[in-house]
């Protein structure tokens, strides 16, 4: 079964930073995209980020672009969001997806609140 | 950036009655060279991450009911429920991934029971 869990959300002060990470398994992972996509608490779907599937494309909402680093390891079969910078718009459920023409299967998601 | 933008924002539909989602892109989301649209839809039910439903605007995910389906091409598109199902209750999402690797969602659907 292919699954991906992420870990690494909490309590952050704006300004500061926060590594997210997702392990996947159930499927070959170095040859597939990955997409982290962020819910804000009752709002909808916004991509963050995409990367391919050596880690030398990597491509970003404008929002986050200077402040986001996605990244992988294909060793440990995980896809890593480092978040510098933060704030407080930056609140959300992130999720982790394989990317397989679109985004499937999706993570159950890791929650950021930035807040002081 | 392509723009995504869905109607209605929400509707309520009673149980068996057809469900009628509209998604319209601000630029043309088919490929001319494939004839494919780079269109996908989502249901998200409450508490849960994001399911996909439908792929290249009309192909339906594997174990997706085929009560759901996808139709439409260049820049608009539906999402039809044939007959609404209680576990139907959710929030859907439409995705253009023609600017592939730079997504765009649309704003979201809440779909409920009348």
């Amino acid at each position: 079964e292919v699954q991906l869990v992420e870990s690494g959300g909490g309590l952050v002060q704006p300004g500061g930073s926060l590594r997210l990470s997702c392990a996947g398994s159930g499927f070959t992972f170095s040859t597939y995209w990955m997409t982290w996509v962020r819910q804000a608490p009752g709002k909808g779907l916004e991509w963050v980020a995409n990367l391919n599937q050596d880690g030398s494309e990597k491509y970003y909402v404008d929002s986050v672009k200077g402040r986001f680093t996605i990244s992988r390891d294909n060793a440990k079969n995980s896809v890593y969001l480092q978040m510098d910078s933060l704030r407080a718009e930056d609140t959300a459920v992130y999720y982790c997806a394989r990317i397989n023409v679109a985004a499937r299967p999706w993570g159950q998601g890791t929650l950021v609140t930035v807040s002081s | 950036d392509i723009v995504m933008t869905q109607s209605p924002d929400s509707l309520a539909v009673s149980l068996g009655e057809r469900a009628t989602i509209n998604c319209k892109s601000s630029q043309s989301v088919l490929y001319n060279s494939n004839k494919k649209n780079y269109l996908a839809w989502y249901q998200q039910k409450p508490g849960q991450p994001p399911k996909l439903l439908i792929y290249w605007a009309s192909t339906r995910e594997s174990g997706v009911p085929d009560r759901f389906s996808g139709s439409g091409s260049g820049t608009d598109f539906t999402l039809t429920i044939s007959s609404l199902q209680a576990e139907d209750v959710a929030v859907y999402y439409c995705q253009q991934y023609y600017n592939t690797p730079r997504w765009t969602f649309g704003q979201g659907t809440k779909v409920e029971i009348k």
